[in-house]
């Protein structure tokens, strides 16, 4: 199995922040990268799929970049519903797998 | 906009089989795939398997010995049936939805259903 390793696991920001979480794959996944965002009692919510394209009604403020090993998520100028936990998954091969999640949390 | 509903019981014994459904409105479950993905406690995402509404399945190695799926076409639903299970088995379920041209691209999801293993 590709093993995806995320960091920081948690970090904390204020309104206004900028916010990077990394990505990296244990092999070459070339782009086949997803983004979620899951906030507590709810479902995760498709955020970017092929590690750069933001799903429609995504705010522009969200951005993915990367490819091959390392992948990066932004969230510029983060807001107060920003604050819940990201995940990336591989989707390269199966199975699919995730990282052990980002919780952005209010400074 | 497809919208999912999971169902089930919400306290399962050691050993048994655990079993869960998963209800599909705003759309046919045909030509889509669906795949279960649960969260324990503490932990991160992992996935179960998927399967086609032609019937082909995917598994999770880690669970394949223990998984089967199913879906009923006439009822727009599809069930997860995991077996033996174990204390290690805890964790939210979500039945979740793809497109056919990215089976690992899950665009809806289901709220979400917290199964307990316990005696």
């Amino acid at each position: 199995d590709i093993q995806m390793t995320q960091s920081p696991s948690s970090l904390s920001a204020s309104v206004g922040d900028r916010v990077t979480i990394t990505c990296r794959a244990s092999q070459t996944i070339t782009n086949y990268l997803n983004w979620y965002q899951q906030k507590p009692g709810k479902a995760p919510k498709l955020l970017i799929s092929a590690a750069s394209s933001l799903q429609s009604g995504v705010p522009s403020r969200f951005s993915g970049s990367g490819s091959g090993t390392d992948f990066t998520l932004t969230i510029n100028s983060l807001q107060p519903e920003d604050f819940a936990t990201y995940y990336c998954q591989q989707t390269y091969s199966t199975p699919p797998t995730f990282g052990g999640g980002t919780r952005v949390e209010i400074k | 906009q497809v919208q999912l509903q999971e169902s089930g019981p919400g306290l399962v014994k050691p050993s048994e089989t655990l079993s869960l459904t998963c209800t599909v409105s705003g759309g046919s479950i045909s030509s889509y795939y669906w795949s279960w993905i649960r969260l324990p406690a503490g932990k991160g995402l992992e996935w179960i398997g998927r399967m086609y509404t032609s019937g082909s399945t995917n598994y999770n190695p880690s669970l394949k010995s223990r998984v089967t799926m199913s879906v009923d076409t006439s009822k727009n639903r599809f069930s997860l049936n995991l077996s033996s299970v174990t204390a290690a088995d805890t964790a939210v379920y979500y039945c979740v939805c793809s497109p056919p041209y990215d089976s690992g691209t899950y665009l809806a999801w289901g709220q979400g259903t917290l199964v307990t293993v316990s005696s």
